[in-house]
């Protein structure tokens, strides 16, 4: 079946550390990928996403690649901020509509 | 732009209680869906539809009810509540048929104690 694995969080970086968020997958056909972010008390927004194999997605800083040859959409940022501090979900969206998210991975950035 | 309307925003249930969790959207979104948040276990899919008068069910549907009436409100009750329901839900919706690329809208979720 359709799945997605995070990295186990929580992660705790410096303001300004690199950021890797690991994120692979397992799905038939060629599935959309996604990360959304939770702020605290919010519900999720999207963040980027990439819709086919060595696509991209960016926003605010945030990278990520959609690797078919290795089913991985890590979540990379050159430089975190203390208002990056969330949780980030990886998921992977198919025909029909169903969302399917990893477990979400908690980032704790300190000033 | 009121987007996802979720209500209530927080609430305590005792066991056996039933309440209906209430989501509404402004944006004519075919698709709706519910999900619940746990820890270690991301967002699972309980039920969604795909328009008025269409329903199905998702990962973890047992113990809860959706209806579809209209295009705007999906309500998820709980007809007896258990403490393994204890967890926040979140609603989502989005145009309806989905390409895959098309991402969801989200509530603020509801946070539920079931004691």
């Amino acid at each position: 079946g359709n799945s997605v694995t995070q990295m186990e969080g929580p992660v705790t970086l410096s303001e300004e550390a690199f950021l890797t968020i690991n994120c692979t997958y397992t799905a038939t056909g060629y599935p959309s990928l996604f990360w959304y972010v939770q702020y605290p008390g919010e519900g999720l927004q999207l963040l980027l996403k990439a819709t086919k194999a060595d696509d991209k997605g960016s926003n605010k800083g945030f990278e990520a690649t959609y690797r078919k040859e290795t089913t991985s959409f890590h979540l990379e940022k050159g430089s975190v901020q203390v208002s990056d501090s969330a949780v980030y979900f990886c998921a992977l969206r198919k025909e029909g509509g169903k969302l399917i998210f990893g477990q979400g991975t908690e980032l704790s950035v300190k000033p | 732009n009121a987007g996802v309307t979720q209500t209530p925003k927080f609430q305590v249930l005792k066991t056996g209680q039933s309440m209906t969790l209430q989501c509404a959207q402004d944006m004519n979104h075919e698709y709706m869906s519910w999900y619940r948040q746990d820890p270690g276990m991301g967002l699972r899919l309980i039920h969604y539809s795909v328009g008025a008068g269409i329903t199905d069910q998702g990962e973890v549907p047992n113990g809860y009810n959706v209806s579809r009436s209209t295009t705007e409100d999906f309500p998820l009750r709980l007809l007896s509540a258990a403490p393994s329901q204890t967890s926040v839900y979140f609603c989502a919706s989005s145009p309806f048929p989905v390409s895959t690329n098309e991402k969801l809208f989200f509530g603020s979720g509801t946070q539920l104690s079931v004691l």
